[in-house]
C-alpha cells in the first residue's frame, strides 16, 4: 500500500521563527489534506490541496503530485502553533485515507 | 452551521460490553469516515461509509466491529465483546460528495476497563 512519511518528527521552534514540514508519499493521490491537531485532540482543517499552492494567514501549503510531495510552511510561529501536523492521502484507486504519523511542533514563548 | 458531533465524548465500559458510538454529519454532507488513534500515534483508517452502504471498509478489524450510515440519523460505529486494546480515540470525520475534504468531529474517547 502507499507509504506517507513526514518529516521532521519533532520540532522545536522559538515564537516567531518559520519552520517547513514536508510529507511524502509513495504513489499517486486523488485527495491530500494538512490537519493541526490542537493539545485537547481537536484535528483542525488547515488545507485540502492535492496539488498547487495555497495560503491562509501565516499558514501555506504546496503540493507537486508529480513529485509526491507536499510542504506546509508556518511562518511567524505562535504558541498556539504547538500540537501535532498531519498529513493525510486517499491515493489514486481507492477511498482508503492514509495519514502520516505526524510532526509534533512545539513553540517557545 | 454545526460541524461534525460525535456523542458521547467520553464512553467507559468493562471488558465484555458493547460500545456505540455515534456521528452526526456536517449537514448535506453524504460521506462519513471512521478511525482509530492510540495515545501518541497518528489516525487509522477503519471504514468509509455512504448513506446506507459501506463503500471501503479494509481498516475494520474482523470481528466484533461493525459501521452503519442509515438514511435517517446518524452514523453508528459499534464494537461489540470489547477487550482492554479497544480502548482508544475515535474519530469520525464526513464530506461532501464531489471533494471528499473531511472535517472532523471532536472524538470519542473510549477507556475499557
Amino acid at each position: 500500500g502507499i507509504q506517507v512519511e513526514q518529516s521532521p518528527p519533532d520540532l522545536i521552534l522559538q515564537e516567531g521563527a518559520n519552520s517547513t514540514l514536508r510529507c511524502n508519499f509513495s504513489d499517486s493521490v486523488n485527495n491530500l489534506q494538512w490537519f493541526h491537531q490542537n493539545p485537547w485532540g481537536q484535528l483542525i482543517n488547515l488545507f485540502y490541496i492535492p496539488s498547487g499552492t495555497k495560503q491562509n494567514g501565516r499558514l501555506s501549503a504546496t503540493t507537486v503530485a508529480t513529485e509526491r510531495y507536499s510542504l506546509l510552511y508556518i511562518s511567524s510561529s505562535q504558541t498556539t502553533d504547538s500540537g501535532v501536523y498531519f498529513c493525510a492521502v486517499e491515493y489514486t484507486g481507492g477511498f482508503k485515507t492514509i495519514f502520516g504519523a505526524g510532526t509534533r511542533l512545539f513553540v517557545k514563548a | 452551521n454545526a460541524g461534525v458531533m460525535q456523542n458521547p465524548r467520553h464512553l467507559v465500559r468493562r471488558r465484555g460490553q458493547e460500545a456505540r458510538l455515534r456521528c452526526s454529519p456536517v449537514k448535506g454532507h453524504s460521506h462519513v469516515y471512521w478511525y482509530r488513534q492510540l495515545p501518541e500515534e497518528g489516525l487509522k483508517f477503519m471504514v468509509y461509509l455512504q448513506k446506507e452502504n459501506i463503500i471501503d471498509e479494509s481498516g475494520m478489524p474482523k470481528e466484533r466491529f461493525s459501521a452503519e450510515f442509515p438514511k435517517e440519523g446518524p452514523s453508528i460505529l459499534r464494537i461489540q465483546q470489547v477487550v482492554r486494546g479497544d480502548s482508544a480515540a475515535y474519530f469520525c470525520a464526513s464530506s461532501p460528495p464531489l471533494t471528499r475534504e473531511q472535517y472532523f468531529g471532536p472524538g470519542t474517547r473510549l477507556t475499557v476497563t
